[in-house]
């Protein structure tokens, strides 16, 4: 089953914090989170493993809560290069992701 | 880097076509994905690919074949195009868990948007 983002949609000014969050109705045993510029492809961001291994980017950070079976991604200090569509993957059976619907963030000067 | 790249930007099909999109990766990944963008709806798995003329049915395989002959290369076919698979269509590649022993990001393509009149 697909997980759950919000917002769906989130506009800020330069500086601002973000925070996006990402539920599911099913265990989590990883969650991983992508960004997808406008017109480019989805770019890996970062991967929280259950028992809080955690690899991936340098200015964003994520939590991520087994038992209340959710993640969120946050993004302070929010900077231009920021903006883009937002998207967690949820683990079904091996080797596959299924991906929440998308959180739009977009930063304004 | 990983390069994964699909043989065409913006592809303009009528219905009824049978059409074909490719895929190639650089990498010696062993998955390979194909996945149908909508808006609203997020990233939907059409098919899975584990190994050479080994797959799996996504989420949405309804109307969509897959072939891979090699490692590198995962083709998505629509044997009867419709309006309603218009659609961006990515691909993606990882390693394959089992072989790595970890959790590992999947890499896209610049997709191919498909318009079917």
């Amino acid at each position: 089953q697909q997980p759950v983002q919000s917002p769906q949609a989130v506009i800020l000014r330069e500086g601002e914090d973000a925070v996006i969050n990402c539920s599911s109705s099913k265990a989590l045993y990883s969650v991983h989170w992508y960004r997808q510029k406008h017109g480019e492809a989805p770019v890996f961001l970062m991967i929280l493993l259950k028992g809080g291994e955690q690899k991936g980017h340098e200015k964003i950070s994520a939590s991520f809560n087994e038992k209340k079976q959710q993640s969120s991604l946050y993004l302070t200090a929010s900077q231009l290069s920021y903006s883009g569509t937002y998207f967690c993957g949820t683990e079904k059976g091996a080797q596959k992701l299924v991906f929440g619907q998308g959180t739009r963030l977009t930063i304004n000067p | 880097d990983v390069k994964v790249t699909q043989s065409s930007r913006y592809l303009v099909k009528r219905t009824g076509e049978k059409v074909f999109l490719e895929c190639v990766q650089d990498m010696d990944h062993e998955n390979m994905f194909w996945y149908r963008q909508d808006p609203g709806l997020g990233l939907r798995l059409i098919y899975f690919s584990y190994d050479v003329k080994m797959k799996e049915k996504g989420d949405i395989p309804e109307g969509y074949s897959v072939s891979r002959e090699k490692k590198e290369r995962f083709s998505l076919i629509l044997e009867s195009a419709s309006t309603n698979q218009t659609s961006m269509y990515l691909c993606a590649s990882s390693l394959s868990t089992w072989s790595s022993g970890s959790y590992n990001e999947q890499f896209f393509g610049p997709g191919t948007r498909l318009t079917v009149l």
